[in-house]
C-alpha cells in the first residue's frame, strides 16, 4: 500500500492554457474524490467517482473542469482555459470498498499557479 | 445548508499543554466526523474519527468529544508537542451526500517548546 499519489506536484501555467492532473488511488479503493484547497481554507469538494462512474459534481466544478476515471483506477482532472482564480491546491482522496467507506485518504496534492 | 464551523482560527500552546479545537455542524444527516492534520505543502492526513453513536473516542494523545444534541464536536490533544504544530481540520460527511467531506476552516496550531 503506497498511498494516494498525484502528478505533477506543482504546475505553473499561463492564463488560458489547459492543464491536466493525474491521481492514482490506493489499490482497490473504489471511491475517488477530488477537492480544491485555497490558501488558508479547508478543502472543498469538487467531484467523486465510484469505480468508473462519476456520481456527483459540485457547483464549483464549472464547464471548464472535467474529470474522468476510465477504468476505475486512476483519475484525471482537466482544467481548460485556466483563469487566475483556478490557482489552488488540487487534492485527490480515495476510500476503500469494504467497511470504512467514509474514511478518505488524501494524496499530497497538485499545486497550480496560473499567471 | 451543509456547513461546518471551526474555532479558533489559530492556537498557541506550550509544550505539554492541552490543545482544544472546536467544531459545530448544521446538517443532522452527517454521521461521520473525522479530524485531519495538515503540514505545509502536504495533503491532509487522517488523525481520528468518530460516529454519533459514541460520545468520546481516544487514540493515543488525541481525543474526540462529541455532543449530538448540541451538534458540536471537539479535538483534544494531550501533552502537546512541537511536532504537533500543523493545521487541523474537522470535517463531516453523511451517506446521503455520497460520503463527500465538508471541512471546517482550519485551526493553525503552534506548540512552543
Amino acid at each position: 500500500d503506497t498511498g494516494v499519489s498525484q502528478d505533477p506536484r506543482h504546475k505553473i501555467t499561463k492564463r488560458g492554457q489547459n492543464v491536466t492532473f493525474r491521481c492514482d488511488p490506493i489499490s482497490e479503493h473504489n471511491r475517488l474524490y477530488w477537492y480544491r484547497q485555497t490558501l488558508g481554507q479547508g478543502p472543498e469538494f469538487l467531484t467523486y467517482f465510484q469505480n468508473e462512474a462519476q456520481l456527483e459534481k459540485s457547483r464549483l466544478l464549472s464547464d471548464r473542469f472535467s474529470a474522468e476515471r476510465p477504468k476505475g483506477s486512476f483519475s484525471t482532472l482537466e482544467i481548460q482555459r485556466t483563469e487566475q482564480g483556478d490557482s489552488a491546491m488540487y487534492l485527490c482522496a480515495s476510500s476503500p470498498k469494504r467497511g470504512g467507506q467514509e474514511t478518505q485518504y488524501f494524496g499530497p496534492g497538485t499545486r497550480l499557479l496560473v499567471l | 445548508q451543509q456547513q461546518v464551523k471551526q474555532s479558533p482560527q489559530s492556537l498557541i500552546v506550550q509544550k505539554g499543554g492541552i490543545s482544544i479545537i472546536n467544531c459545530a455542524y448544521e446538517n443532522t444527516a452527517f454521521d461521520y466526523f473525522p479530524w485531519y492534520q495538515q503540514f505545509p505543502g502536504k495533503g491532509p492526513a487522517l488523525l481520528i474519527a468518530i460516529r454519533p453513536d459514541v460520545s468520546e473516542k481516544k487514540e493515543g494523545r488525541f481525543t474526540i468529544s462529541f455532543n449530538k444534541s448540541a451538534k458540536q464536536f471537539s479535538l483534544h490533544i494531550m501533552d502537546s508537542q512541537p511536532g504537533d504544530s500543523a493545521t487541523y481540520f474537522c470535517a463531516a460527511s453523511g451517506k446521503t451526500s455520497g460520503s463527500r467531506l465538508t471541512f471546517g476552516e482550519g485551526t493553525q496550531l503552534t506548540v512552543n517548546p
